[in-house]
């Protein structure tokens, strides 16, 4: 069974600053996907980055980019610039590459607090 | 938005009661899944639909069941609610099943008193 692991409960950083939250997950799969989803006050879940593990080139989405190591099975997020607006938790999530299934298995997250 | 959109926003009922969350995936996505995000026991994936066939359960209990109707919406049925099945329910969508993102509705939240 996969395992997704987020060993910081929370964290902070300044307006402006870079910060790296981590992920590390489990699996004996080969072909998967790995997503970081933020989750703002306002609960919604909103899709921030995904990683597809057969890409090695490290996925980047504006201020968002991840650094994936597949061999020692780690996913970080990286915000650089960071806004207030960035402020939620973010959660990371591991999904099984398969023709039929698709479901998610989330870690315990990671509560970012962006201060002015 | 996420283009997918789940009635009611909040529910609160007492316990031994049923109720059903609906879910109206994004225009053109075939798969919908249900989660449940407690405090205790974190996000959980519940059960997946696709094209209206079951494909995938989780941690699913007895007592709650789910269908995906021929026009793609889901509902999922919660009966004799306990308190600790006070949670919010997310439903997912997806174009294929197992390769797409899953995009994510607002929630239900749910209150058992």
């Amino acid at each position: 069974a996969q395992t997704v692991t987020q060993s910081q409960p929370e964290m902070s950083v300044q307006e402006a600053e870079t910060v790296t939250l981590s992920c590390t997950y489990d699996t004996s799969e080969n072909n998967y996907y790995l997503f970081w989803y933020k989750q703002p006050p306002s609960r919604q879940m909103i899709l921030v980055i995904r990683q597809e593990a057969y890409k090695q080139q490290n996925a980047t989405e504006n201020r968002f980019s991840v650094n994936f190591q597949k061999a020692a099975k780690s996913f970080s997020l990286k915000i650089s610039d960071s806004q207030l607006g960035d402020t939620a938790m973010y959660f990371c999530a591991f999904m099984k590459l398969t023709s039929n299934t698709g479901k998610l298995i989330f870690g315990q997250g990671t509560t970012l607090q962006v201060k002015p | 938005d996420s283009g997918v959109t789940q009635t009611p926003k909040h529910l609160i009922t007492a316990t031994g009661q049923r109720v059903t969350l609906r879910c109206s995936p994004r225009s053109g996505d075939l798969s919908v899944y249900w989660y449940q995000q407690s405090l205790d026991q974190g996000l959980q994936f519940l059960i997946q639909y696709y094209n209206g066939e079951e494909r995938a359960k989780g941690n699913i209990l007895e007592r709650f069941s789910a269908q995906q109707f021929p026009d793609l919406h889901s509902e999922l049925n919660l009966s004799s609610l306990e308190l600790g099945d006070s949670a919010l329910y997310f439903c997912a969508s997806s174009l294929q099943a197992g390769t797409d993102t899953q995009y994510f509705g607002p929630g239900t939240r749910l209150t058992v008193l």
